[in-house]
């Protein structure tokens, strides 16, 4: 069935690093945009950027511009999360989404401490 | 800035209908017709429940409905259910290629 499994989570001091992953499985990967969306303790959810199908184009959230990148490997149905500089604030749950103009997939999320 | 309001709670009783709605404000919203809706549960993945509007998805409830007026979008549950308590978030896909979402709506069955 069509699935989304995010991996990487954990606990990082403040300034550190952290790569996330997400899994892609049971729909043709390499056709969707991707995104990468987070939810703080207590707060709603906010978009953290995307990806395109074929990695070429990117955007960002003003919040982690310069810190995150967000790059996919197609011949592995798997997108990352690249977290630079994190900060207290980068602290929720990460979810990846598959789509552009609206997401018709999700994952059930990866929790990040910082 | 481009930001998307949504009122922080509404609520009804079983078999009632409620809307919430979405406003959009700011350079980025364009022709704000690229709205999409999505019902989160505490503790699970987040599901799309419309997009572009007013289109359900495979598998969604026709209880569920869409529309627009101007920059302000909304949406309405019909015959309020037990199981539609849940937090509701609007989205829309920008003109800079960017994605908002509201700040969320929190539904309760009475």
């Amino acid at each position: 069935q069509v699935q989304l499994v995010e991996s990487g989570g954990g606990v990082v001091q403040p300034g550190r690093s952290l790569r996330l992953s997400c899994a892609a499985s049971g729909f043709t990967f390499s056709g969707y945009a991707m995104q990468w969306v987070r939810q703080a303790p207590g707060k709603g959810l906010e978009w953290v950027g995307d990806i395109s199908y074929d990695g070429s184009h990117k955007y960002y959230a003003d919040v982690v511009k310069g810190r995150f990148t967000i790059s996919r490997d197609n011949a592995k149905d798997t997108v990352y999360l690249q977290m630079n500089s994190l900060k207290t604030e980068d602290t929720a749950v990460y979810y990846c989404a598959g789509g552009l103009r609206y997401m018709d997939v999700w994952g059930k999320g990866t929790t990040v401490t910082v | 800035q481009s930001a998307l309001t949504q009122p922080a709670s509404v609520s009804g009783s079983p078999r009632q209908s409620i809307t919430i709605s979405c406003t959009g404000a700011g350079s980025d919203i364009g022709g704000f017709n690229y709205v999409s809706w999505y019902q989160h549960h505490p503790g699970k993945a987040p599901k799309l429940i419309m997009f572009d509007i007013g289109n359900r998805p495979s598998g969604v409830s026709n209880r569920f409905s869409g529309s627009k007026s101007g920059s302000t979008a909304s949406l309405t549950i019909s015959g309020l259910q037990s199981e539609d308590e849940a937090d509701y978030y609007c989205s829309l896909y920008t003109s800079r290629s960017t994605v908002l979402f509201g700040g969320g709506t929190k539904v309760t069955v009475l």
